[in-house]
């Protein structure tokens, strides 16, 4: 069964960075695209960005675009997000997903999913 | 934020038929895929549909999707207790080249 585990959330003031993770296990972590989607307190889910089984592709919701990096690194089947520049409108938990494509392309979906880190910006 | 509308709630006694549905539009569900998954609180969710009425294996067939136009449907057959819980819809949408989700629905028994 597909396990994906993250980490590294935490309280951070606005304008500061925070890097959380996700370890995969259980399956060719190389082989599919990753995401992460993230979820305010009382609000729905929002995609945040997504990068392909290689690495060589990443995608990003305007809202985060400019200031979060997501990374993985195959050897060690980790997936990362780098978020930079944290406003308190980035409260939320962060849970990394996995896609059933290498690409990031329509007609993908995330079928496995992890059960979250809490950032939280607060001054 | 999600862009996709579901309803808030749906209710159900034992046994009864429960649909939810989710509104969207041209650039998501009018020409994507619709997923369907259910969370628990404190769990990670689930994928219970998959390219509008796909069942991944181990799910009941008591659960069934379909979508016509912009909108797409879950539908709950035999609703049981253990279906209790929040269930929410995605599409990709071309706009954004990755995912929308829906507002969610909490479905109580």
């Amino acid at each position: 069964e597909v396990q994906l585990v993250e980490s590294g959330g935490g309280m951070v003031q606005p304008g500061g960075s925070l890097r959380v993770t996700c370890a995969a296990s259980e399956f060719t972590f190389s082989n599919f695209a990753m995401s992460w989607v993230r979820q305010a307190p009382g609000k729905g889910l929002e995609w945040v960005s997504s990068i392909s089984g290689t690495g060589d592709y990443t995608y990003y919701a305007d809202s985060v675009k400019g200031r979060f990096t997501i990374s993985r690194d195959n050897s060690k089947n980790t997936l990362y997000l780098q978020m930079n520049s944290l406003t308190v409108e980035d409260t939320a938990i962060y849970s990394c997903a996995k896609a059933v494509f290498r690409g990031w392309y329509g007609g993908n979906f995330l079928d496995s999913w992890g059960q979250g880190t809490l950032v939280a910006v607060s001054s | 934020q999600s862009v996709l509308t579901q309803p808030p709630s749906a209710s159900g006694t034992p046994g009864q038929r429960v649909t939810i549905s989710c509104s969207g539009s041209n650039t998501n569900i009018g020409y994507y895929y619709v997923s369907w998954y259910q969370q628990f609180p404190g769990a990670a969710p689930k994928l219970l549909m998959f390219r509008n009425n796909q069942r991944p294996s181990g799910v009941p067939d008591r659960f069934s999707g379909s979508k016509s136009g912009t909108s797409a449907s879950l539908a709950i057959s035999g609703l049981r207790s253990e279906d209790e819980a929040e269930y929410f819809c995605a599409a990709w949408d071309s706009s954004l080249t990755g995912f929308v989700f829906g507002t969610g629905t909490t479905v109580s028994v």
